[in-house]
């Protein structure tokens, strides 16, 4: 069975520029969460969807935003990007909300 | 006071020894427990879910839950050095109840298997 994937896989970007990072969660899963990863602040939360809707949602500002479509695939969008958004974003999937998560390699964005 | 607390380490293990990994959590409505292992530069990668208090066994590992003390451990046992990772504890997220299981993780432990 396939694993998360997720595109791309590396990213440069401008400062005020925006960005849409792609996942496409492990067939049969649908649930998909996604993580901001920095040496600084570790692994932190952005947000998760099941079934299209948000069911939960981190502590990061508005230019932070994601989507489900109907087959469970997910993208997250930051807008107004700054240096500090430069990290590892992960993207995770389960097959529903209370079953464990499985990451896929990761997105590195560096914003210059 | 952090939802999730690991030991940062580094914690330096001989090859052949077994390594401990420990992780409290402050939810006493907690129900689930994960143990990922994360190379530097990659991914994380599951190792070992918990739901019931007890150990669970799977090959070197084992995970070992404490409900009443609120703690979650990992053994490795026979420890190799391909082991040397940094792992990651995670529990499901304050006031947690079906619909609403958001994992929160700790920062991680660094373990180095010395040769």
């Amino acid at each position: 069975k396939a694993g998360v994937t997720q595109t791309p896989r590396y990213l440069i970007k401008t400062r005020g520029q925006q960005v849409t990072l792609s996942c496409s969660p492990i067939s049969g899963h649908r649930s998909v969460s996604w993580y901001q990863q920095t040496p600084g602040q570790g692994l932190q939360f952005l947000f998760e969807y099941f079934s299209e809707t948000q069911r939960n949602k981190g502590n990061f500002p508005g230019r932070f935003s994601g989507r489900q479509f109907s087959n469970s695939r997910s993208e997250m969008n930051v807008s107004t990007l700054e240096l500090g958004d430069s990290a590892l974003y992960l993207c995770a999937s389960r097959r529903a909300i209370i079953y464990e998560q499985y990451f896929g390699p990761g997105t590195r964005l560096t914003v210059t | 006071q952090k939802e999730v607390e690991q030991n940062s380490g580094p914690l330096s293990v001989p090859e052949g020894a077994i390594a401990s990994l420990n992780c409290t959590y402050s939810d006493r409505g907690s129900q689930s427990f994960f143990w990922y292992r994360q190379y530097s530069g990659k991914s994380p990668e599951l190792i070992m879910f918990i739901y019931s208090n007890g150990d669970k066994e799977d090959g070197r590992f084992t995970a070992q839950l404490n409900k009443a003390s609120q703690y979650v451990s990992l053994l490795i046992r026979d420890s190799q050095p391909s082991d040397s990772a940094t792992y990651l504890c995670a529990v499901t997220g304050p006031g947690a109840n079906f619909g609403n299981e958001k994992l929160t993780f700790g920062t991680g432990t660094r373990l180095t298997i010395i040769p």
